[in-house]
């Protein structure tokens, strides 16, 4: 049962141009959305996240929209740059026995940045 | 400001022996998350504690796997009699309060069972 779904396993941009990594979910109680960023070897690094009250959030390079009720949300980075290349996974929360965030994981897109 | 540490980084045991692995989450951290990674597969989350308490166990194995967060300490997750199919990454995630707090992820501990 993956209630959170990346269906790009592999992503390859032109540096400079814009990359979109795209999620969906199947759980209406979500309502907290993160993206994180990571290198082999390494642990995931928090990028940016958006509440479920909001449809949009900025942070630098990195925008990440939600759409309800597709239940889906997006990262957009841009302009992309050779340092983004690694996986990006999507996650998902709701808040369940004493506000506990447990987190649901996408599988994750390879975004590669070719110079 | 030291972040989330986990150690060892890399553990190889054989079948049948235990595996501990420790996180120290971050500096004001009261929340600990223990999360495994599968090859080419996303994070499962396992557990959640607080200081000596077991809050959300249910991503946990019922067998072999146990969890905890003593008052003093890093947080332990312990594998009795390890099994090829434990070999994972597993990762430790801490933040500061549950609900919408961000949490912050450990490098993580690779677990090769042979």
């Amino acid at each position: 049962d993956q209630q959170v779904k990346q269906n790009s396993p592999s992503l390859s941009v032109q540096e400079g141009r814009i990359s979109i990594l795209n999620c969906d979910y199947t759980n209406s109680m979500f309502d907290y959305f993160l993206w994180y960023k990571k290198y082999p070897a390494e642990g995931p690094t928090f990028l940016i996240s958006i509440s479920s009250i909001k449809d949009k959030n900025e942070d630098g390079r990195f925008t990440v929209f939600l759409n309800k009720s597709a239940k889906h949300l997006s990262l957009h980075i841009v302009p992309s740059q050779p340092g983004d290349s690694a996986v990006y996974f999507c996650a998902a929360s709701a808040v369940i026995i004493q506000g506990a965030q447990k987190l649901v994981f996408g599988q994750g897109t390879r975004l590669t940045i070719n110079p | 400001n030291a972040g989330v540490m986990q150690n060892p980084r890399h553990l190889v045991r054989r079948r049948g022996q235990e595996a501990r692995l420790r996180c120290s989450p971050m500096k004001g951290h009261s929340h600990v998350y223990w999360y495994r990674q599968l090859p080419e597969e996303g994070l499962k989350f396992m557990v959640y504690l607080q200081k000596e308490n077991i809050i959300d166990e249910s991503g946990m194995p019922k067998e072999r796997f146990s969890a905890e967060f003593p008052k003093e300490g890093p947080s332990i997750l312990r594998i009795q009699q390890v099994v090829r199919g434990d070999s994972a990454a597993y990762f430790c995630a801490s933040s500061p309060f549950s609900g919408t707090d961000t949490q912050y992820f450990g490098p993580g501990t690779r677990l090769t069972v042979l």
